[in-house]
């Protein structure tokens, strides 16, 4: 089956320091990404949507600046977490849709947890 | 109001009980359902579409009423491993086909 893979999937750094993720369908071709965050004992909520070669399009009350999106292919697309602070602490989680499957199941990758000392 | 609400939980079961979760959502445009399972500190990963018609996956049954926006899932004979949080999912094509996610309900089986 479609499968997505997330790096690292683990990260604990000081405060000010900028993290990269890497979201990779490696069996298909993902027009759209999704990334998500999970707080502790909370659901999934969507940061942003990242298509291919065009702007991110981020959700209500997450900025763009400090949570930059970059989806320059359709196989990759990453988020960098710029000057991490301890309360971007999270539970990172892409997801991504195959090429014209607007109503099927998104495959979500395994997580990054992100912890910020 | 949430856009997708959830039973609160946690729902503690003995082995072999049927457990039912319920699901609402607000956006009447919504098309596509899931119940999605996620396990502690990993990934969601989906356990069933869910279809206007209800649809059976083994010990898994999945309703869908439309009109009531309402979303339901049935658990049988529920097993140690079947311990995990359940996600009612929601998609809306006309919001670029996001999945919006409700706050989870965690079932415990226990011996």
């Amino acid at each position: 089956g479609a499968v997505v893979s997330q790096h690292p999937s683990w990260v604990i750094c000081k405060s000010g320091t900028s993290v990269k993720i890497e979201c990779r369908s490696l069996d298909f071709q993902a027009t759209t990404m999704f990334w998500y965050r999970q707080f502790p004992k909370q659901s999934l909520m969507l940061m942003a949507t990242s298509n291919e070669g065009s702007k991110a399009t981020y959700e209500q009350g997450v900025e763009k600046d400090k949570f930059l999106i970059n989806h320059a292919s359709l196989t990759l697309s990453t988020l960098t977490v710029t000057s991490a602070h301890p309360e971007d602490s999270s539970f990172y989680i892409c997801s991504a849709r195959e090429k014209h499957r607007a109503g099927q199941p998104q495959h979500f990758g395994d997580g990054t947890r992100l912890s910020i000392l | 109001r949430k856009e997708v609400e959830q039973d609160p939980g946690p729902f503690n079961v003995p082995e072999g009980a049927t457990v039912a979760f319920n699901c609402t959502y607000s956006n009447s445009a919504s098309q596509s359902f899931f119940w999605y399972r996620q396990d502690c500190r990993k990934e969601p990963k989906l356990l069933m579409s869910v279809y206007s018609s209800g649809n059976e996956d083994g010990r898994f049954t999945a309703q869908l009423n439309r009109a009531s926006q309402y979303i339901s899932l049935l658990i049988r004979d529920s097993k140690l491993s079947d311990s995990a949080t359940y996600l009612c999912v929601v998609s809306d094509y006309n919001q670029g086909g996001k999945l919006i996610f409700g706050q989870g309900t965690e079932l415990s089986v226990k011996p």
